[in-house]
């Protein structure tokens, strides 16, 4: 069966401190890995990785992903109240055109 | 660009009821998946529709049931609700590239809550 595993699934942390999140998968047919960030309501889109050791960055974001050891990480610095938010990582499954996801990082700053 | 809208955002329904629910892709896309999200499983795939045809399903009961339209459109179903049902229930929409490579962009979802 197809999983992804997310840790922590918790985190707190000061406004302006670096957090990593986790990523781990194990799939059958993996086409990309996806990281969306969940405020109130909808997933918004982050980063798409596809391919080994090529970092996504968007401002104070990062990704990167690890095809042979089958894990990515989100990085982001300087945090901000703001990024307070459900954190959730999924993985494509080639061929099925359906996403995997991980139970999500539920990350709170606090100022 | 508008974005996936979704409706009704909010549903209450008694079980044994059915229910449908409304997904408009963003424009040009023609890829609809839909989700349901509970504190318990997390984020679970339903299905996804292509051209109006239903490509791939995930691990629901027969209850859940979706169809697309021409306009790239999507309806889902669900029948003889019961109180497990309760959930937010998201759609998604995307644009195939030649590589397959495309990310989803995620609708508001509708909240439908099962009493």
């Amino acid at each position: 069966e197809d999983k992804v595993v997310q840790s922590p699934l918790s985190l707190v942390v000061h406004e302006g401190d670096t957090v990593t999140l986790n990523c781990s998968y194990e799939v059958t047919n993996f086409r990309s890995l996806l990281w969306y960030k969940q405020e109130k309501k909808a997933p918004t889109f982050l980063f798409m990785l596809t391919s080994s050791g090529i970092e996504k960055k968007s401002g104070r974001l990062s990704s990167i992903l690890d095809k042979k050891e089958l894990f990515s990480i989100l990085n982001i610095t300087a945090t901000q109240t703001g990024d307070s938010a459900i954190y959730l990582c999924a993985v494509l499954i080639q061929g099925a055109q359906k996403l995997v996801f991980g139970q999500g990082t539920r990350l709170t700053i606090n100022p | 660009k508008a974005g996936v809208t979704q409706t009704p955002r909010y549903l209450i329904k008694t079980r044994g009821q059915q229910v449908t629910l409304s997904c408009s892709p963003i424009s040009g896309h023609r890829s609809v998946s839909w989700y349901q999200q509970t504190p318990g499983q997390g984020l679970q795939f339903l299905f996804e529709y292509f051209s109006e045809t239903q490509r791939n399903k995930g691990n629901f009961p027969g209850r859940f049931s979706g169809r697309q339209f021409s306009n790239s459109r999507s309806e889902m179903n669900v029948s003889t609700l019961e109180l497990g049902d309760s959930a937010l229930y998201l759609c998604a929409s995307s644009l195939p590239g030649t590589g397959g490579d495309y990310e989803q962009y995620f609708g508001p979802g509708t909240r439908l809550t099962v009493t």
